[in-house]
């Protein structure tokens, strides 16, 4: 069975500048979710999908984030303009049972630096 | 507010070595609580997870242990190997299904 499988693995970018990763779960997940990773920290959640719903996005600084899952299967999260403060690791993780009840599954993550 | 404190926050062993990590929560009402192992570069993987009515529970040399009435559980290591290098981190999920994660520990094992 594939995992989750994001991309690009590594970007660095000027401040201001806009970014986008992708990401494709493991097939049949119906829940996918977007974390952010500061560097020694545990991963803080920005947005939930349950199909190609929104289920949490109260952490998302919307001002700059942005994140869809147009068919329900593969998302986008975009940040634009982007701040040094963004610079960390972006994983994206995907579940099978409704709701989020069951266990995630952890792509290896975009490392974003900002400079 | 729901919390997760890990201690410590890094630690070095020596191979062979046994560790033991803490992990102490103030989510509720509880659900479920997972450690995940972090290697570098990789997305977290699921060690282990604990229920209320469970209070050990073992994945090879990885023992988990949950005492839901201190609300706190540690993941202990044995006989570490140089591929237990890694961030352990703590997951409490609540019964409204929100996570809460912990900082996690940083172990480095050393030959």
């Amino acid at each position: 069975e594939a995992g989750v499988a994001q991309s690009p693995r590594y970007k660095i970018i000027e401040k201001r500048q806009s970014v986008a990763f992708w990401c494709n779960p493991i097939s049949g997940h119906a829940t996918l979710y977007w974390y952010q990773q500061i560097l020694g920290q545990g991963p803080k959640l920005l947005i939930q999908f349950q199909n190609n719903g929104v289920v949490d996005d109260s952490q998302l600084p919307k001002d700059r984030f942005s994140a869809e899952r147009l068919k329900g299967v593969d998302s986008t999260l975009k940040i634009q303009p982007a701040k040094l403060e963004d610079s960390a690791v972006y994983l994206c993780a995907s579940s099978l049972q409704t709701g989020g009840s069951g266990e995630q599954f952890f792509g290896p993550g975009t490392r974003l630096t900002v400079l | 507010k729901n919390q997760v404190e890990q201690s410590p926050q890094s630690l070095i062993i020596l191979e062979g070595k046994n560790c033991t990590l803490q992990c102490n929560y103030t989510v509720s009402p509880f659900s479920n609580l997972r450690w995940y192992k972090q290697d570098t570069g990789r997305g977290p993987v699921s060690l282990t997870i604990m229920t209320f009515s469970e209070n050990t529970k073992s994945n090879g040399r990885y023992t988990a242990t949950l005492d839901a009435d201190t609300k706190q559980s540690s993941l202990h290591i044995t006989a570490s190997q140089l591929s237990d290098s890694a961030s352990y981190i703590c997951v409490v999920r609540a019964a409204g299904n929100k996570l809460t994660f912990g900082g996690g520990t940083r172990v480095l094992v050393k030959p």
